[in-house]
């Protein structure tokens, strides 16, 4: 069964503090995405990256950094926490060899106090 | 660019009653369509998709036709159940690496 995995489900940061948000897809994918979440905004994306180390900037980078050196992991990176940036996070996979359908991971809900 | 736009929701039923969920895009191209599920406290999952004009996609009861004359994609189901309750979302799959455009999501709650 495919899969991808989110490193936590839930998490409590302090304002200021560095946050790495992990994702990892065991499907062989090309492209990984993160978005956020708020109710009433729908699904945002952050960044997203379609190779190894190629990343580009989605609608809402800014607050927020990206690291893809291995295919399988793609890591979302708040370098100074912030309270707006308390939501849920959603990492997400797609290969071109199924019509670019995105498989999800469970998502993280991040809390900045 | 490309964009979606959803029925706005909430939308409340009854169990057994008929479902339509209303989705128009915008594309350049024949991109494919997507409809997704949310069930609370979870990620999206796909619910089913279509990747031509004229397709038809269904699963679990739910069926969309990839209409390319009138652009749309809309979600239907003949008789809701209360375990369908969740967040539906349309969805172009794109062809800038992946990145597929979504709409707002529709919320569906359906009472016994």
């Amino acid at each position: 069964d495919v899969k991808v995995t989110q490193s936590s489900r839930y998490l409590v940061k302090r304002t200021g503090e560095k946050v790495f948000l992990e994702c990892v897809q065991d499907m062989d994918h090309e492209n990984m995405f993160w978005y956020r979440q708020d109710p009433g905004l729908g699904l945002r994306l952050i960044y997203f990256s379609y190779d190894v180390k190629m990343k580009e900037k989605g609608d809402i980078p800014e607050g927020y950094s990206v690291s893809r050196e291995k295919k399988e992991r793609f890591s979302l990176i708040l370098e100074s926490a912030s309270t707006n940036q308390t939501s849920m996070y959603l990492c997400a996979s797609s290969s071109p060899g199924r019509a670019n359908e995105q498989f999800f991971g469970p998502g993280t809900r991040l809390t900045v106090l | 660019g490309n964009s979606v736009t959803q029925m706005e929701g909430p939308v409340t039923l009854s169990e057994e009653a008929f479902l339509t969920i209303n989705c128009t895009y915008t594309a350049t191209g024949y991109p494919s369509l997507f409809w997704y599920v949310q069930y609370p406290g979870e990620g999206l999952q796909l619910l089913l998709k279509a990747t031509k004009a004229d397709d038809k996609g269904s699963n679990k009861g739910f069926e969309a036709t990839y209409r390319k004359e009138t652009t749309s994609f809309h979600l239907e189901k003949g008789s809701v159940q209360v375990s369908d309750s969740a967040v539906y979302f349309c969805a172009l799959g794109g062809a800038n690496a992946g990145k597929s455009t979504f709409g707002d999501g529709t919320t569906l709650t359906v009472k016994p």
